[in-house]
């Protein structure tokens, strides 16, 4: 099995710009989370779901959406990129309330100039 | 106040030491308690879920705290292998983790 992955893998954009990073897990999982992970911070959650058809805000979720766009995809879209946003983003998920491991994708290095 | 306190490191030890980690967790409501590993650039992986009873798996024992709240990891007999960063992972009962910054941890030969 592919577990979760991300696509793309790296991305340079300019300030302004807007992308939708993709993730996809092929685990049957409920749950799919969003992270940052920046230099000293640990990973920070942006968005997560709970469920298919529902989102919520995680800590730092100012400046990206997100879309469960069905049990199997989690997209977090960047509409104006900043250069606070440089960051490496994970996506996760969780197979559901009884179990609490939560299984990540490599990750997109992301550099916003 | 940081959800969750690391002590960042490095912890540089040799072959075959005892180290201990240490993270204390600030939301007194936190239910579930986990540590993950994570390798230079690469995504976290679970290591151990710890609980209040204290668990081990192997060469690593992990205790709860729940009235300090404070979480520990004890490696036992250490590995090259063992060098990477450790996260404190606290979550609640709504679906959301809390990630410390991380201990490193450096195995020399």
């Amino acid at each position: 099995n592919a577990g979760v992955t991300q696509t793309p893998k790296f991305q340079v954009l300019k300030t302004g710009q807007s992308m939708t990073l993709q993730c996809a897990q092929d685990m049957n999982h409920n749950s799919m989370y969003w992270y940052r992970q920046d230099p000293g911070m640990g990973l920070r959650l942006i968005y997560y779901s709970a469920s298919e058809g529902t989102t919520d805000k995680g800590e730092v979720p100012n400046g990206y959406n997100v879309s469960r766009l069905n049990k199997r995809e989690f997209s977090l879209r960047l509409e104006s990129a900043a250069p606070s946003q440089t960051s490496v983003y994970f996506c996760a998920s969780r197979a559901g309330d009884a179990s609490y491991e939560q299984y990540f994708g490599p990750g997109t290095r992301l550099t916003v100039t | 106040r940081k959800e969750v306190e690391q002590d960042p490191g490095p912890f540089n030890v040799p072959e075959g030491a005892t180290v201990a980690f240490n993270c204390t967790y600030s939301n007194s409501a936190s239910q579930s308690f986990f540590w993950y590993r994570q390798d230079c650039r690469k995504e976290p992986k679970l290591l151990m879920s710890v609980y209040s009873s204290g668990n081990e798996d192997g060469r690593f024992t992990a205790q709860l705290n729940r009235a300090s709240q404070y979480i520990s990891l004890l490696i036992r007999d250490s590995k090259l292998s063992d060098s990477a960063t450790y996260l404190c992972v606290p979550g609640d009962n709504f679906n959301k983790f809390y990630f410390g910054s991380g201990t490193k941890l450096n195995v020399k030969p």
